[in-house]
Order: structure tokens, then sequence, then C-alpha cells
């Protein structure tokens, strides 16, 4: 049972196509996050979004493009994809804390990802 | 840049035996959080570890945070094939962002 659900589970699509993942988290949470998971490599913060405003973009390409119209839903928007693409793209929630108050642990918390194939 | 180290990178032992896996860095965290990822789900949260020295314990995991909260410890005590997973630990230095390591895979077998 998990608060973050993500849609679809499995994708797979060729390079000239437009799909979109969405993510919706169900614990109240202000903060989204979409990261990329691939083998044998760290897990890569993609985007940030607090109280829907995106806060951070680690360089990633133009070829995504998240959109988070309110607090509780988060989208990634993918065009035109290489195959080094492919990979299971996770999204996660926090509780970010306002102004002064105290440590910030962020915890976060995963829905179960999108393994995505780009033929 | 904040790199986390984790070893071993693999693991594979029998059901009952005891291990440990690690969590370094040369940096310092304000805090450190451990999750447990199965195949085809995301991350699990299972503890966050706050001040240096810190020990805390979920039934038979043991976590611990250096006492310069630069690293990392889990050991697992008597394993069972439930314990199955992708071990992950995150560095959080204050910020909005968490740092991962690449983790440790751990197979238990019956």
């Amino acid at each position: 049972e998990t608060g973050v659900t993500q849609t679809p589970r499995h994708l797979v699509m060729g390079m000239t196509n437009k799909k979109s993942l969405k993510c919706e988290q169900h614990l109240g949470h202000n903060a989204m996050y979409w990261y990329k998971q691939s083998a044998k490599k760290p897990l890569e913060l993609m985007f940030v979004y607090n109280f829907k405003e995106q806060t951070e973009n680690n360089s990633v390409p133009s070829r995504f493009s998240p959109e988070c119209p309110n607090s509780s839903h988060l989208f990634l928007h993918l065009h035109t994809l290489q195959p080094e693409d492919s990979a299971l793209y996770l999204c996660a929630s926090s509780q970010e804390k306002v102004g002064s108050g105290g440590p910030v642990h962020n915890e976060q918390f995963f829905g179960p990802g999108t393994r995505l194939t780009v033929l | 840049t904040q790199l986390l180290e984790q070893s071993p990178q693999f693991l594979s032992i029998q059901e009952g035996e005891n291990l440990t896996v690690y969590c370094n860095s040369s940096s310092v965290f304000s805090s450190l959080q451990w999750y447990r990822q199965e195949p085809g789900e995301g991350p699990v949260l299972l503890v966050t570890v706050v001040t240096g020295g810190e020990v805390k314990k979920l039934k038979r995991l043991t976590f611990q945070f250096g006492d310069a909260r630069k690293d990392s410890s889990l050991h697992i005590t008597a394993a069972q094939p439930g314990d199955t997973g992708l071990y992950l630990c995150a560095g959080n230095s204050g910020y909005s962002t968490l740092t991962f390591g690449k983790g440790t895979m751990l197979l238990v077998s019956p």
C-alpha cells in the first residue's frame, strides 16, 4: 500500500512518440520529485516542485517536460526520446518544513515507478 | 559534489547469516536515510538517523550514524529471504534534495 501512485507502470515508446507519465500523492505533502533510475547508477534527481513551483532542474534535456498543476499531481511529458532514456522513472513526495521549522530531513515517499523502454 | 559510496555493491548470503553494509562519504550530512527497494517497486523508507553516533533498531535491522555524520552502517541479524532487495542510503545536507548512493543489492537464499 502506498500513498504515491504512478501510471502507467510500463511504457514502450518509439523515438518519435509523445507520452506522459502521471504521479499522484495522497499524503498531503507539499513537495514532489521526479527521479531517473538506471542500472548501476545512483538515483538521478530530475525535477523538484515545492508548493507547485519548480525549484530544481538538474540539467535535464528539454525532451523531458514536467508539469505540476497542483500539490497532489505531477506529470512528466516525454517527446522525441532516445534509447538511452530507457530507465525506471520514480516519483516521490515529501513534506517540506516552512520557514524556520527546524532541520529538514526530507523523508521521501516513492511511487512504484514507470518502467520506460524507448525503441 | 557530494558522493555516497555504498559497499558492497552485491551480497549473496544464506538465510540465518548476519551481514553489514556500509555507506561512506567525505561530506557531512544533517541526516541520513536508508531505503529498501524491491524489484519492480519504488524505494521504501526504513529509517532516518540524525545525531552523530546514533543507533536505531528496527526488528533485526540495526542502523548506525557515524560520530562525524559522514558515514552509516546497516547490520542485519539472521537474514531472511524477505530481506532481499536493494538497500539505498541517502544523505540530506539540510536542503530540499537528497544525495543517493548506488545501493547494495542483497540476495538472501533459503
